[in-house]
């Protein structure tokens, strides 16, 4: 298995554009995790799927930032307007059982650099 | 907004040496504590995920143990190696999320 696939690896882009991330996950797995990783806060979730269902979207900072999950095997995160402080990784993680009793298998990221 | 807390925040051993670091979290609505090794430049690695208290678990020379009722967990390396050089990540699975813990930053000096 290719693990989760996240791309792309790196996306520097001006403030105000849009920037689209994207997520493979592990084939199987039935949970999907968008993490951002920021030295104040540390790894933060934002949202996640269950079955490709949005389950909770609280960790999501505004209404700039969107997420789909259309099918089983691909994901997206949306942030419309781009804003220099959304510059962090972002992390996407699948899991077979959402975490209850299995780790999360996480992708290698996304640094994304707004200017 | 759930506390999980690590400690210390970072830590230097000598290659051979053993150590140890904690998690502490919530004790209510708790389901599983999971433990990650997150190596600089990569993305974190599950080590453990514990249900149970009193659960130990142990892989090679790293192990750990969890406390449910006082709400920690504790990570040990024995006979450290310059490849245990990373950051450790615990995550607290409860209320159907997993919250992690701003880690610890361990360095093994050869």
């Amino acid at each position: 298995d290719a693990g989760v696939i996240q791309s792309p690896r790196h996306e520097v882009t001006e403030m105000g554009q849009e920037v689209t991330l994207r997520c493979k996950p592990i084939s199987g797995h039935n949970s999907l995790f968008w993490y951002r990783q920021t030295m104040m806060r540390g790894l933060e979730l934002l949202i996640y799927f269950n079955n490709n269902v949005p389950i909770d979207d609280s960790g999501m900072p505004e209404d700039r930032f969107s997420a789909k999950m259309p099918n089983a095997s691909f994901s997206t995160l949306k942030i419309q307007p781009s804003e220099p402080r959304d510059s962090a990784v972002y992390f996407c993680a699948s899991s077979l059982v959402w975490g209850r009793t299995g780790g999360y298998t996480f992708g290698s990221g996304t640094r994304l650099t707004v200017v | 907004i759930l506390n999980v807390e690590q400690s210390p925040q970072s830590l230097h051993v000598q290659e051979g040496d053993s150590t140890n670091f904690t998690c502490s979290f919530p004790s209510s609505n708790f389901y599983a504590l999971h433990w990650y090794r997150w190596e600089t430049a990569k993305s974190p690695e599950a080590l453990f995920v514990m249900t149970l208290n009193g659960d130990e678990k142990k892989k090679g020379r790293i192990s750990a143990t969890l406390n449910t009722k006082e709400g920690y967990s504790y990570l040990y390396i024995k006979g450290s190696q310059p490849e245990d050089s990373a950051t450790y990540l615990c995550g607290f699975f409860g209320n159907e999320k997993l919250t992690f813990g701003t880690g610890t930053r361990l360095t093994i000096i050869p």
